[in-house]
């Protein structure tokens, strides 16, 4: 995973919007993923841009690439509690593998 | 519901012993991976394989090995635990038949080793 690079730490009020950024190093891959990880559990898709896309936007999620930069960005909207995870970064490195990052740590606080 | 499911969720070894993990899944997935997860690293490819039989080395592979006699399971084996694999192990699998082609992978719980 040491291709993909991401910050540790994030802390965040409840209610404001929380940015997480990630950097990559394969330009051809096709897929960019965002991963959750609630404590004591696998991880879990969040949401996935196609690398021909600047934006993809679902709910409170906000998911922005440059490809020229090689940067992806996760921005949720008024973040919650239950947000608390800790956030992969994930490129696909070829049709069927993934390589993550070192996933960011975020803990909301009241 | 279809579901993976990984055992022993906890389990803690000496150096030098035998391990298996196990790995089950009930979606027909013929892509099934292994990673371990350990602070400041992420999560690291151990192994993967892409359907019966085939089997292939991630980027940490030594010490470890598997093995795919059918679609279903991909037990990871450490032939002599070691202390440096103390980690949290966890397998995925894929379906590239899905038609989305998003190489989503579906993860277990997780498998806690420590290795004394």
């Amino acid at each position: 995973g040491e291709d993909v690079e991401q910050s540790l730490f994030l802390s965040v009020r409840e209610g404001d919007s929380s940015v997480i950024n990630c950097t990559y190093t394969d330009s051809s891959s096709t897929y960019l993923y965002w991963y959750k990880q609630e404590p004591g559990a696998g991880l879990q898709l969040l949401t996935y841009i196609f690398s021909n896309m600047d934006m993809k936007q679902d709910q409170r999620l906000t998911v922005l690439l440059n490809k020229k930069d090689k940067h992806l960005s996760l921005r949720i909207a008024d973040t919650q509690t239950g947000d608390s995870a800790i956030y992969f970064c994930a490129e696909s490195i070829d049709d069927y593998k993934l390589s993550f990052g070192a996933g960011t740590t975020v803990t909301v606080r009241a | 519901d279809a579901e993976i499911t990984q055992s022993p969720r906890h389990k803690i070894t000496e150096t030098g012993r035998q391990v298996t993990l196990a790995c089950h899944q009930t979606w027909n997935h013929n892509n099934m991976f292994w990673y371990r997860q350990d602070l400041g690293h992420g999560l690291r490819l151990i192994h993967y394989s892409y359907g019966v039989q085939d089997t292939n080395k991630g980027e940490v592979s030594d010490g470890y090995s598997v093995s795919r006699s059918n679609t279903e399971d991909l037990p990871l084996t450490l032939e002599s635990a070691a202390s440096s694999q103390t980690s949290v192990y966890f397998c995925a699998s894929s379906d590239p038949t899905s038609g989305r082609r998003t190489g989503e992978l579906f993860f277990g719980e997780g498998s806690r080793l420590t290795v004394l």
